[in-house]
């Protein structure tokens, strides 16, 4: 059964930049379209960003200019980065595959926080 | 963007009694090829969502049929026909129609009475 394995910092400053990686364990990369959604504390989900296998990326309009998600078929895995993070930022940031338009697997999230 | 709005926000329900949850998006959802991409997903406390529903009615792997979608254009339901303790948890409606842009509606909280 394909599981989605991700790690990365989980205590950033403002201004620094959020680096997760999504491992795909007993899957393939191949094939699909991938996507970060994220999750503040106490509040609901918003999608960040997908990734095609083939490396094709689409990023939400309010993130996009601070977001790179990026690929690596022979890793079989996929990371986020997220630049200049504000507290706003602070939230639980989940990997997850693709079924068509929605998601059929995720990750089991990562916590960042963002404090001075 | 497209607005998802749910309804209720909270849902205490008895044990073996059923429940609902509406969803109503800003726009219509019939994507131009004649689908229409309104997706379910459930999340229990401390775990990551989970896909029900996708496509308004299709039941993903796994889920067990006393959940069931409806719907067409903007509105929208997710049933529970008979609640069990292990349905828990916030249920979130998901348009991924009007891409590139996922959205999600607030979420509604079911719990037991």
């Amino acid at each position: 059964q394909v599981q989605l394995q991700q790690w990365g910092a989980g205590l950033l400053k403002p201004s620094e930049t959020l680096s997760l990686t999504c491992n795909v364990f007993r899957g393939s990369f191949s094939g699909y379209y991938w996507s970060w959604v994220r999750q503040p504390p106490g509040k609901g989900l918003e999608w960040i960003g997908e990734i095609h296998y083939s490396g094709g990326t689409k990023y939400s309009p309010s993130l996009e200019s601070r977001v790179t998600i990026s690929g690596d078929t022979s890793k079989n895995q996929f990371s986020l980065k997220l630049s200049s993070v504000t507290a706003a930022d602070t939230a639980v940031y989940y990997c997850a595959r693709h079924l068509g338009r929605t998601f059929d697997i995720w990750g089991l999230g990562t916590m960042v926080t963002v404090s001075s | 963007d497209i607005v998802m709005t749910q309804t209720p926000l909270s849902s205490p329900v008895t044990l073996g009694q059923p429940a609902s949850i509406s969803c109503r998006s800003s726009q219509s959802l019939v994507h131009s090829n004649g689908n229409t991409y309104l997706n379910w997903l459930q999340q229990r406390p401390g775990q990551p969502p989970r896909l029900l529903i996708y496509e308004i009615s299709q039941r993903f792997s796994g889920v067990p049929d006393r959940f069931s979608g409806s719907g067409a254009g903007t509105n929208f339901t997710l049933k529970i026909s008979r609640v069990e303790a292990e349905d828990v948890g916030v249920y979130y409606c998901m348009q991924g129609t009007h891409f590139p842009l996922y959205t999600f509606g607030q979420g509604t909280k079911l719990e037991i009475k």
